[in-house]
């Protein structure tokens, strides 16, 4: 693996139920993200946190809620979801997200979400 | 609002052609980078270029970028069966994160 570790690979849930993705980083980084990918769309940013700091909100519904206890851990907890959020969801990491840096992501391999 | 856009979307060669791929975007840039990424995987950084550079190689791939044209192309040499994916160019503006683009799909046979 990159050295982002992404938990479940698979989820499928139905629309009423409360879950959770995880995601870890090895690499030291300091900023870390969620990207939401689905068919035929680009990428959508969603949320990044730099310095466990959240930094960027993109206008995501209230029913992804992430949280990043410390600089190696972000989660997004799912709730209340619908079939169109069915996508698989990336989690990334860089050495930081501010400034004038490169900014060079690593990814995870995702965790394929399936809302019922 | 989506940054990058590649181009063609889908790309199919034989083994030992070359494949080349276009990215265009819309608003000045800090860098440019471009990803490559497997079937239902992660996405993995294969190569950036700075806004003041025009040209850079890695093994078999060769970036250049265009800033006047706001434009990007990624060359892939000599093509392998093992280079069959997606390929994406992110942006990145001064203190923003990378916004990807839908990507090109490329297809290798041997």
């Amino acid at each position: 693996e990159t050295g982002v570790t992404q938990t479940p690979r698979h989820l499928v849930m139905g629309m009423t139920n409360k879950k959770s993705l995880k995601c870890e980083q090895h690499l030291g980084h300091n900023a870390m993200y969620w990207y939401k990918q689905s068919a035929k769309k680009p990428l959508e940013l969603m949320f990044v946190y730099n310095f466990k700091e959240q930094t960027e909100n993109n206008s995501v519904p209230s029913r992804f809620s992430p949280e990043c206890p410390n600089s190696s851990h972000l989660f997004l907890h799912l709730h209340t979801l619908q079939p169109e959020d069915s996508a698989l969801y990336l989690c990334a990491s860089s050495q930081d997200q501010g400034g004038a840096g490169a900014n060079v992501l690593t990814f995870g391999a995702g965790s394929r979400l399936t809302v019922l | 609002s989506q940054q990058g856009e590649e181009d063609p979307q889908a790309l199919s060669i034989q083994e030992g052609e070359n494949a080349t791929m276009n990215c265009s975007y819309k608003t000045s840039i800090n860098n440019l980078q471009w990803y490559r990424q497997n079937s239902g995987r992660g996405l993995v950084h294969l190569i950036l270029i700075r806004s003041n550079e025009r040209e850079k190689h890695s093994g078999r791939l060769r970036v250049t970028l265009d800033t006047s044209k706001k434009s990007s192309s990624l060359l892939i040499t000599a093509s392998r069966a093992a280079d069959t994916a997606s390929y994406f160019c992110a942006t990145r503006q001064a203190g923003t994160a990378l916004i990807f683009g839908k990507g090109t799909t490329l297809s290798v046979s041997s």
